[in-house]
């Protein structure tokens, strides 16, 4: 069955540092989504994104936050620089339509 | 006000027990999914129904959905310690590109 699969599966970053996270949607699938999940808490919408724009974004979604499609295949969602609080598991997700979500198994990042 | 709230936040039941959750939410919805999480791992899609539809099955799982009083349960018949683990409603909203809004979530323990 296809994967949506992320990388790294952990990440620990200095405060300040710059991180960019990885995402290989599945081939097919044309929305793309970045989720976010602080420990203990539910899971946050970040941002959509379809034919090679942002389609919604939420208020987590500031300008530390980027994503980009750099070739047909990977999907990257860029922290410029990070602070404590963006420490949380972040799970990318693409769909072929509307309905159909497949989420990655997730990047745990740590900021310290 | 939240949307997909869940209840309750935490069942403890005995193996071949039935488990029943319960979802809220407070807007007009395309679907509603089930999805399930075992302790910092990823999100496992169980069942989407859309909001033209009653009740869906699938397996030991069997979910409702109430458009009227904007609410769903999820149903996990002769449960099984394997079935511990977190269970989140989401929410794809009308129109939009089909972001989804997360409940807090259920924690189930089954014990053998």
């Amino acid at each position: 069955e296809p994967e949506v699969t992320q990388t790294p599966s952990h990440q620990v970053t200095q405060m300040g540092q710059e991180v960019i996270l990885r995402c290989v949607p599945i081939s097919n699938h044309l929305y793309f989504y970045w989720y976010r999940q602080i420990l203990g808490q539910k899971v946050e919408f970040l941002v959509s994104f379809y034919n090679n724009e942002i389609s919604e974004k939420s208020e987590i979604f500031d300008d530390q936050f980027s994503v980009e499609r750099p070739d047909g295949s990977n999907f990257t969602l860029k922290i410029r620089s990070t602070k404590l609080e963006d420490s949380a598991m972040y799970f990318c997700a693409s769909t072929p339509s509307v309905v159909g979500y497949t989420f990655g198994s997730g990047t745990r990042l740590t900021v310290v | 006000s939240q949307q997909g709230e869940e209840d309750p936040q935490a069942l403890s039941i005995q193996e071949g027990e039935n488990a029943t959750m319960n979802c809220s939410y407070k807007t007009s919805i395309n679907n509603l999914q089930w999805y399930r999480q075992n302790s910092g791992r990823g999100l496992v899609h169980l069942i989407l129904i859309r909001s033209n539809e009653r009740e869906k099955h699938s397996g030991r799982l069997r979910v409702t959905l109430d458009t009227s009083k904007k609410s769903s349960s999820l149903l996990i018949t002769a449960s099984r310690a394997a079935d511990t683990a977190s269970y989140f409603c989401a929410t794809a909203l009308s129109g939009g590109y089909n972001k989804l809004i997360f409940g807090a979530g259920t924690r189930l323990a089954v014990h053998p």
